[in-house]
């Protein structure tokens, strides 16, 4: 079945920048969208065709995706952008998620 | 408003059954697909399915191909998804989320249900 890998951990300073990526065969043939998941809370779309942004969704997240890898980047990181993040792809008819990253704002 | 309301948390015990259900209101609810996420305390997301009401085709991944059945009753626009026996390793919490095409992700979530599976 279709894979998609993610660091466990990416760790930023606030007002650095934070890439994400998410790994998996032939990705870049397929869209990929990003979810962030804070503590105790739904996830919330961040990112859908690869770089779109939804209504609502500050201009410092963004999404780019090539090759083998899609990637989220976070420009100018806030505290508030701590949280998991999930990257999704269909293979197929069906869908997957990523293994997860967590954001450390340190 | 465009929300999913699922259903309140279970406990059940290995062997029962169990059936959630999700609610959509504010939008068309037989023209776009339902998913259902699995998250397991303290792992990640698990795309388990999806539904579309409207004909209710239904896709399964691989993983949940057998365990679980989702299906939807547009009258009332409610999606389910129903166990016949659970196991310990169900515990988890259930997400529903509305598929648009028009974007290819889940644009609405709804809150979670939490199942516990425990004797």
């Amino acid at each position: 079945s279709y894979e998609l890998t993610q660091p466990p951990s990416v760790s930023v300073s606030p007002g650095q920048t934070a890439s994400i990526p998410c790994s998996g065969d032939k990705l870049g043939n397929k869209y990929a969208s990003w979810y962030q998941q804070k503590p105790g809370q739904s996830p919330v779309l961040v990112i859908y065709q690869d770089a779109k942004r939804p209504s609502g969704i500050p201009e410092r997240f963004s999404g780019s995706n090539s090759g083998n890898t899609a990637t989220l980047t976070i420009s100018g990181t806030l505290a508030m952008d701590e949280a998991d993040y999930y990257c999704q792809a269909w293979d197929s008819i069906t869908g997957v998620f990523g293994t997860g990253t967590k954001v450390t704002v340190l | 408003e465009v929300q999913l309301v699922q259903s309140g948390a279970e406990v059940k015990k290995p062997g029962e059954s169990l059936k959630i259900s999700c609610k959509g209101s504010g939008y068309s609810f037989s023209s776009y697909w339902i998913g259902w996420v699995r998250q397991m305390p303290g792992k990640g997301l698990e795309w388990m399915g999806i539904i579309y009401p409207g004909d209710s085709d239904t896709r399964y991944s691989p993983s949940f191909q057998g365990q679980v059945t989702i299906s939807a009753d547009r009258t009332i626009t409610t999606a389910y998804l129903r166990w016949s026996s659970l196991k310990a390793s169900d515990t988890a919490m259930y997400y529903c989320a509305r598929q648009d095409a028009q974007l290819d992700a889940f644009d609405i979530w709804g809150q979670g249900t939490m199942v516990t599976v425990s004797s």
